[in-house]
This record gives C-alpha cells, sequence and structure tokens, in this order.
C-alpha cells in the first residue's frame, strides 16, 4: 500500500531552525514535493526532490534519501508567518500520470 | 494567488442535492487534478485529466461524482445526490506536464 507519515505537530521559536522529517512507502517514486498550507487556504509548492541529495532554496531546504525512504524539509530563521501545516506528498508514477500522495501534514507552530 | 481559479469558494446544499463546482487552470497548463481535503489530512487524488482526456480517477470517486474538461482548459466536477460525507474542501491543481502542481483556492462543500 502507500503510506506517508510525518508527524502531527512541532513548536519551535522564532529565529530558530526546525526539521520536519517525512517518510514514505509507495508502490513507486517519481519525486517528492513539500507543500506550505495556512489554515484555510490551499497548498503551495516549496520544494521537490527526486534525486538524493539537499535542494536549497533560500530559509527552506529540502533532503532526499530514496534508500531510505525517507525526506525531510529544514526551515532556517523561523518567522511567525511559517505557523502553518507542511505537506509531504509522493508522486509514485512518472510519464502520464502525475497525481500526487499527500501525508496528513505537521502543524508547525511558531512561538516568539 | 497561483493563477488557478475556483468558483465557488463555499457551498452549503442540503442532502440529496447536486453541486457543480468549476476550475480554472493556469492558461497554458495542460494537466489539471482534482483533490478532496477533509480536517486534519492531507488532500487526498480524486481524479486527473490531460488536455481534455480523463486518464485517471481514484476509487473514492464513486458513481456520483463525474468530472469533465470539455476544451482542455476549465474543468467542472459534478457531485450527484449529495450526502453528509462530501462535505471537504475541494481543490483543483494544475500543472505543466510534470511538473509542480499549483493549487487553486478551493470550494469548501458543506452538505447539511
Amino acid at each position: 500500500g502507500q503510506n506517508i507519515d510525518q508527524p502531527t505537530e512541532m513548536t519551535a521559536t522564532e529565529g530558530a531552525i526546525v526539521q520536519i522529517n517525512c517518510t514514505y512507502q509507495t508502490s513507486g517514486f517519481n519525486g517528492l514535493f513539500w507543500y506550505q498550507q495556512h489554515a484555510g487556504e490551499a497548498p503551495t509548492f516549496l520544494s521537490y526532490n527526486v534525486l538524493d541529495g539537499l535542494e536549497e532554496k533560500g530559509r527552506f531546504s529540502s533532503f532526499l534519501s530514496r534508500s531510505k525512504g525517507y525526506s525531510y524539509l529544514l526551515l532556517k530563521e523561523l518567522q511567525m508567518k511559517d505557523s502553518a501545516s507542511y505537506l509531504c506528498a509522493v508522486r509514485d508514477r512518472g510519464g502520464s500520470q502525475g497525481n500526487l500522495i499527500f501525508g496528513k501534514g505537521t502543524k508547525l507552530s511558531v512561538k516568539p | 494567488d497561483t493563477g488557478v481559479s475556483q468558483d465557488p469558494r463555499h457551498k452549503i446544499t442540503k442532502r440529496g442535492q447536486n453541486v457543480t463546482f468549476r476550475c480554472d487552470p493556469i492558461s497554458e497548463h495542460n494537466r489539471l487534478y482534482w483533490y478532496r481535503q477533509t480536517l486534519g489530512q492531507g488532500p487526498e487524488f480524486l481524479t486527473y485529466f490531460q488536455n481534455e482526456a480523463q486518464l485517471e480517477k481514484s476509487r473514492l470517486l464513486s458513481d456520483r461524482f463525474s468530472a469533465e474538461r470539455p476544451k482542455g482548459s476549465f474543468s467542472t466536477l459534478e457531485i450527484q445526490r449529495t450526502e453528509q460525507g462530501d462535505s471537504a474542501m475541494y481543490l483543483c491543481a494544475s500543472s505543466l506536464s510534470s511538473l509542480e502542481q499549483y493549487f487553486g483556492p478551493g470550494t469548501r462543500l458543506t452538505v447539511t
């Protein structure tokens, strides 16, 4: 079956660094995505990994290990506006079919 | 604003009624996806179009659900004989080939 696990909630302090982990077991793999979703709003794209290693984009970095079925999202210099849910999603097939399988999301609360 | 629009943003309906939602994707995007999201969960894939062709339907999409994308541009999702379990946020996303998906603001459906 398809399974994506991530912690339900995390709390961190403004200015700090936080790492949100995601493990996955899917029938196939063609890329891992991280999305940010503020309450009541649509998910917005943050990062994409298809090869092992670290992808950095400003304050956000994402890491992938395909052999371990593991990814993390690293948020640096946390700001209050980073309080949101962070969704890990796997695209399990390539070619013409590219729907995403989402985890339940990690609700991050950033405190002053 | 990702450039994907959905209408209406909110819909309250009585059990047994039919409802139709519309999604307008980013104009050059050939792929369009429908997802459903309930509170505390990640989005769940419903169906996917490439241009006007509906290429995949999830088993979550019962016979009461139908989706169209007649000219390969906007799409509609219809739910017939709504049930209380259909209450959810219905999200539309679009992408250019197999690149990242951009989500619309969603239609929140409440079935009373």
